[in-house]
């Protein structure tokens, strides 16, 4: 069966970076894209970027653009997600989950990864 | 910027028929398919509805989706107990290059 399995919640200072990481099995890794989500305290979900699990390609919403990083280890069937230059804004649940490239839907997700900014 | 708008809350009693909006633009709804998700509290969202209307396997046919121009909806018939979560539709974003997300709608049952 299809599992994403996320690393644990963090607490951050402001300025800093967080990796939060996401384990596949179940599935072939390299013929399907990870997408990053994330979910901010009584706000919505809001999608964040995604990586071919293939060829490593990356797409990043505009919103993280210069910030965030995903990038991904095949041999581990992993994915990873790296936020830069942390704010308070950025406390959020953030989840992985499996897509086919560049469509949706997004039908397996991860368990979550609370990050929590705070000096 | 892009959005999709659900209505922040509906209700009903166990066994009646509930329905949720999700209004969107031709940038998303209008020329891609739309997909409803179920979060229960404190869990990550679950694929309920995709394509605009098929059911992953092991969802019950008591949740049903459909979709005209711009718009969506998703209805639960046989309203139940656990029923009660929040439902976010989506769909591909052209503009965004990337899944657009709805507010969510907050089902209570009664």
């Amino acid at each position: 069966q299809v599992q994403l399995v996320q690393s644990g919640a963090e607490v951050k200072k402001p300025g800093a970076s967080v990796k939060v990481s996401c384990k596949a099995s179940g599935y072939k890794f390299t013929s399907y894209a990870m997408q990053w989500v994330r979910q901010a305290p009584g706000q919505r979900l809001e999608w964040m970027g995604w990586i071919d699990g293939g060829n490593g390609n990356t797409k990043y919403s505009q919103k993280f653009q210069g910030r965030v990083t995903i990038t991904r280890g095949t041999s581990a069937s992993t994915a990873y997600m790296e936020l830069s230059s942390l704010r308070s804004e950025d406390t959020a649940v953030y989840y992985c989950a499996r897509a086919r490239v560049g469509v949706m839907p997004l039908d397996y997700w991860g368990q979550g990864t609370l990050v929590t900014v705070s000096s | 910027q892009s959005v999709l708008t659900q209505p922040p809350s509906a209700s009903g009693t166990p066994g009646q028929r509930v329905t949720m909006s999700c209004s969107g633009s031709s940038s998303n709804i209008g020329s891609n398919t739309v997909n409803w998700y179920q979060q229960l509290p404190g869990t990550a969202p679950k694929l309920l509805i995709y394509s605009n209307n098929q059911r992953p396997s092991g969802v019950p046919d008591r949740f049903s989706g459909s979709k005209s121009g711009t718009s969506a909806s998703l209805a639960i018939s046989g309203l139940q107990s656990e029923d009660e979560a929040d439902y976010y539709c989506a769909a591909w974003d052209d503009s965004l290059n990337g899944p657009l997300f709805g507010g969510g709608t907050k089902v209570t049952v009664l």
